[in-house]
């Protein structure tokens, strides 16, 4: 089994809707949790980072921590055809990062 | 400023050939991470330098790669005896290395390996 399980998608959805995802994690030591935005041919870029159970917003996106569950979402409002692309979770502790397999979004004009 | 440099961005090698890959951080910062990405894969850790502190290996699969980090700025990853099952997308980043701000990592663009 692995640590960190993502769905692969594709979810696709049409623009304007909200996009959901969400990854599941087994192992507790995991203390940070994060959000990566990858787009076709370019390296990862840091979405949302959140240490605590909760949720954190920034713009149109809310990064959702439960602990007691081991599971995080990130959901991405008002969604744009600029947002297609693959969204991979990570989490860690003491800086090494496990990846899920990354959910890949297609947002439909 | 510039963020993490990676070269080649591709690369098309024959099985059995060597191949060597360049990572160029950010400047000042201490930690460097390889990972190797493959086709609806998610990223597979490979090794991790911090400063002057011996590397961490852990993520290597097998003793046909080995990196290096010369100076404490730029890395190079090396495959030996290349093996088609080694094609992927090799990625690198850097972060800050203290613990507030070590899982804070900044991504090149990767190298996209082809073997033959």
């Amino acid at each position: 089994q692995k640590e960190v399980e993502q769905d692969p998608g594709p979810l696709s959805v049409p623009e304007g809707a909200i996009v959901s995802l969400n990854c599941t994690y087994s192992n507790s030591a995991f203390q940070y949790f994060m959000w990566y935005r990858q787009y076709s041919r370019k390296g990862p870029e840091l979405l949302m980072y959140t240490y605590s159970s909760g949720n954190k917003e920034d713009g149109r996106f809310t990064a959702q921590v439960d602990k007691s569950s081991k599971y995080i979402s990130l959901f991405i409002r008002d969604s744009q055809p600029s947002d297609s692309a693959t969204y991979l979770c990570a989490m860690s502790s003491w800086g090494k990062l496990q990846f899920g397999a990354g959910t890949q979004v297609v947002v439909t004009p | 400023g510039a963020g993490v440099s990676q070269s080649p961005s591709n690369k098309v090698t024959e099985k059995g050939k060597d191949v060597e890959l360049r990572c160029d951080p950010i400047s000042g910062h201490t930690a460097l991470y390889w990972y190797r990405q493959s086709l609806g894969q998610g990223l597979e850790f490979l090794i991790y330098f911090q400063g002057n502190s011996a590397p961490d290996k852990s993520g290597l699969p097998s003793d046909r790669f080995s990196a290096e980090r010369t100076g404490g700025s730029v890395s190079t990853l090396t495959i030996q005896r290349t093996q088609q099952e080694d094609s992927a997308v090799y990625l690198c980043a850097s972060s800050w290395g203290d613990l507030l701000n070590r899982e804070t990592q900044y991504f090149g663009p990767g190298t996209r390996l082809l073997v033959l």
